[in-house]
């Protein structure tokens, strides 16, 4: 079946410039997360969405960062006036849910985010 | 402050081999410690899951142990072949930590023919 899906796998912008991040995951899945990986380090967690509970946001670095989501499907994960230390790899994942957070996540390949 | 240490941050092993990698933590109460594979360009794939009461838990030619008391993990790699090559994570859930997880920064295995 369908894994989860992101797009685009790359994007390079001019700092300044808005960008926006989507991710598709697996069907079913009531719970969405968003990390941003920089390169050469771990995973940072950035916000988690389960159902229709608010999303936890602790993990957002600056009010530059936002994310939806529509319902159970796809979620945007938007960066506003983008900086040259946005530039990482950003991760989705969804798990099926109902754990707190603490069930087995399936991960997206990422969007390689360049801010020049 | 939640914390999962890894090490080496990096090795080369000969194709055949066996290898093992190290994890510390500091996450508490704990809830369960987890073993992703990280192929370049790639996004994590799990390799195991452990709760409290686990010792070990093997996948094919990948095994996890995990000592609760002294909150170390560790990941053996039997007989290492050239696709073993990637990053290895290892990822902490508390039970008081919500919807987080905590992240080590992983361990670059590189297999060589």
């Amino acid at each position: 079946g369908a894994g989860v899906s992101q797009s685009p796998s790359n994007k390079v912008t001019e700092k300044g410039k808005d960008v926006e991040l989507r991710c598709d995951p697996i069907s079913g899945h009531t719970a969405l997360y968003w990390y941003r990986q920089r390169l050469g380090q771990g995973l940072e967690f950035l916000i988690y969405f389960q159902g229709n509970s608010a999303p936890d946001k602790s993990g957002l670095p600056s009010d530059r960062f936002s994310a939806e989501r529509t319902g159970e499907s796809v979620s945007t994960l938007t960066i506003q006036r983008t900086q040259q230390e946005d530039s990482a790899v950003y991760l989705c994942a969804s798990s099926p849910g109902g754990s707190g957070g603490r069930g087995e996540q399936f991960f997206g390949p990422g969007t390689r985010l360049t801010v020049l | 402050k939640n914390q999962v240490e890894q090490s080496p941050q990096s090795l080369i092993i000969l194709e055949g081999k066996n290898c093992t990698l190290q994890c510390n933590y500091t996450v508490s109460p704990f809830s369960n410690l987890r073993w992703y594979k990280q192929d370049t360009g790639r996004g994590p794939v799990s390799l195991t899951i452990m709760t409290f009461s686990e010792n070990t838990k093997s996948n094919g030619r990948y095994t996890a142990t995990l000592d609760a008391d002294t909150k170390q993990s560790s990941l053996h790699i039997t007989a290492s072949q050239l696709s073993d090559s990637a990053s290895y994570i290892c990822v902490v859930s508390g039970v008081a930590a919500g919807n987080k997880l905590t992240f080590g920064g992983g361990t670059r295995v590189l297999v060589k023919p």
